[in-house]
């Protein structure tokens, strides 16, 4: 089955400085890559998602990139802002698959 | 639009006893997913469900068992409940493999003693 590894785990940066997550998959099978959200007590939220036919993805303030060949794609955040803080969880599925792999997950801390 | 609802949102169960975590959502949503977080675990699948009357076994079914008798409930129930079995637990529903996006509701700790 897919197995998808999240880096880093805790990730503390600056208020307005970038924050960058990167995740690895086996599974070179899979062709979908979302991003979740998780704020305290709350449910995951998707914030974004990548599909295996494009390299790169942006909506706003966040990004996401892909690397097939190397089977791995990372979460960016710039100008980053206290609500960012959270923990992110990358995931992956497969073609005609039902299921989402999960990352650990990252917890991101904004210092003011 | 409620989405996906969960109750109860904390619960604690003696070793041995049984209970049923609840599940509804009202975006007749066909897919439905049970996950249990764990502290640096990430989210691992339980159970889900492609539609009614049809359920599968994920990642760590042991010790649990749904149903679904219809398409907006997805219940969990646990038999025996075990210490291992402490945990946050979310419900998530999906319109379906093509669309992406899981609609989680707010979980349910459970904490075994």
């Amino acid at each position: 089955g897919e197995n998808v590894e999240q880096h880093p785990s805790t990730l503390s940066v600056q208020e307005g400085d970038s924050a960058v997550i990167k995740c690895t998959y086996s599974d070179s099978a899979s062709n979908y890559f979302p991003w979740y959200k998780q704020e305290l007590g709350k449910g995951p939220q998707l914030i974004i998602d990548i599909r295996s036919n494009v390299g790169e993805k942006k909506d706003q303030r966040i990004a996401v990139t892909l690397n097939k060949t190397a089977k791995h794609f990372s979460l960016h955040i710039t100008e980053t802002q206290p609500e960012d803080s959270a923990v992110y969880f990358c995931a992956a599925r497969g073609v005609g698959n039902e299921k989402l792999t999960f990352g650990t997950g990252t917890r991101l801390t904004i210092i003011p | 639009n409620a989405g996906v609802t969960q109750t109860p949102k904390f619960r604690i169960l003696k070793i041995g006893q049984s209970m049923t975590l609840q599940c509804a959502q009202d975006m007749n949503h066909n897919y439905m997913y049970w996950y249990r977080q764990d502290p640096g675990m990430g989210l691992k699948l339980i159970y889900y469900s492609v539609g009614a009357g049809i359920t599968d076994k994920g990642e760590v079914p042991n010790g649990y068992n749904v149903s679904r008798s219809t398409t907006e409930d997805f219940p969990l129930r646990l038999e025996l409940a075990a210490p291992s079995q402490t945990s946050v637990y979310f419900c998530a529903s999906s319109g379906g493999a093509g669309s992406g996006e899981l609609f989680f509701g707010e979980g349910s700790r459970l904490t075994v003693l």
